[in-house]
């Protein structure tokens, strides 16, 4: 167990649809990362958030949207579902910034389905 | 540009030692990292190289060369258990993301 966690575990919906990820880093982490595994591809780097504010943007569509709360919690937002959008969406996270060394922490997972 | 390689799949015997490869070329280096994940579940954290050299954990090792972009993972004394995915990323310099390679699947056959 990491201590990071994510809800829900599981999520199935319909295209066009708009769904809700949340993350909660370790306690202490101020760092949160978001990624996501889909099958054809290896795991991709979609945003950071370290303290509240963003910090880094991947490959993260304009469709998807994500912030981090004063309680440093993070939610990653995905609307007008695809297909495509299938995948694990992993959070994690690390005490700083990334300057030094810290490892990341992973989440379970959140594994996301559309039809 | 960023790429990373690694090989797609490897098979090795239990007890034996298996070696993965990873070549990078990134905008930015502040460290590498090997993750195991088994499918469906999150990366653990295996090993961390920022300077060149060899890093060893118990039965897992990690070695570096930054002028020529070269990391390996080596496993010794390998379980049935080990047989998973094994993930070389690169930290980038700029807020720490990782980069991550495709993964290269083990399998280990007794």
């Amino acid at each position: 167990d990491s201590g990071v966690t994510q809800t829900p575990k599981h999520l199935i919906t319909a295209t066009g649809q708009r769904v809700t990820l949340r993350c909660s880093p370790r306690s202490g982490d101020l760092s949160v990362y978001w990624y996501q595994q889909s099958l054809d591809q290896g795991l991709q780097f979609l945003i950071q958030y370290y303290n509240g504010e963003e910090r880094a943007k991947g490959n993260i569509l304009e469709r998807f949207s994500a912030q981090q709360f004063p309680d440093l919690h993070s939610e990653l937002n995905l609307s007008s579902l695809e297909l495509g959008d299938s995948a694990l969406y992993f959070c994690a996270s690390s005490p700083s910034g990334g300057v030094s060394y810290n490892e990341q922490f992973f989440g379970p997972g959140t594994r996301l389905t559309v039809l | 540009g960023q790429n990373i390689d690694q090989p797609t799949e490897m098979t090795a015997t239990e007890g034996a030692i298996v070696q993965i490869n990873c070549t990078y070329q990134t905008s930015g280096f502040n460290g590498l990292f090997w993750y195991q994940q088994h499918a469906g579940e999150a990366p653990t954290f295996l090993s961390y190289n920022v300077l060149d050299g060899l890093e060893e954990k118990g039965r897992f090792s990690s070695f570096l060369s930054r002028s020529k972009g070269y990391s390996y993972l080596l496993l010794k004394e390998l379980q049935m258990k080990d047989s998973a995915s094994y993930l070389c990323a690169v930290r980038d310099n700029q807020g720490g993301k990782l980069i991550f390679g495709q993964g290269t699947e083990l399998s280990v056959k007794p």
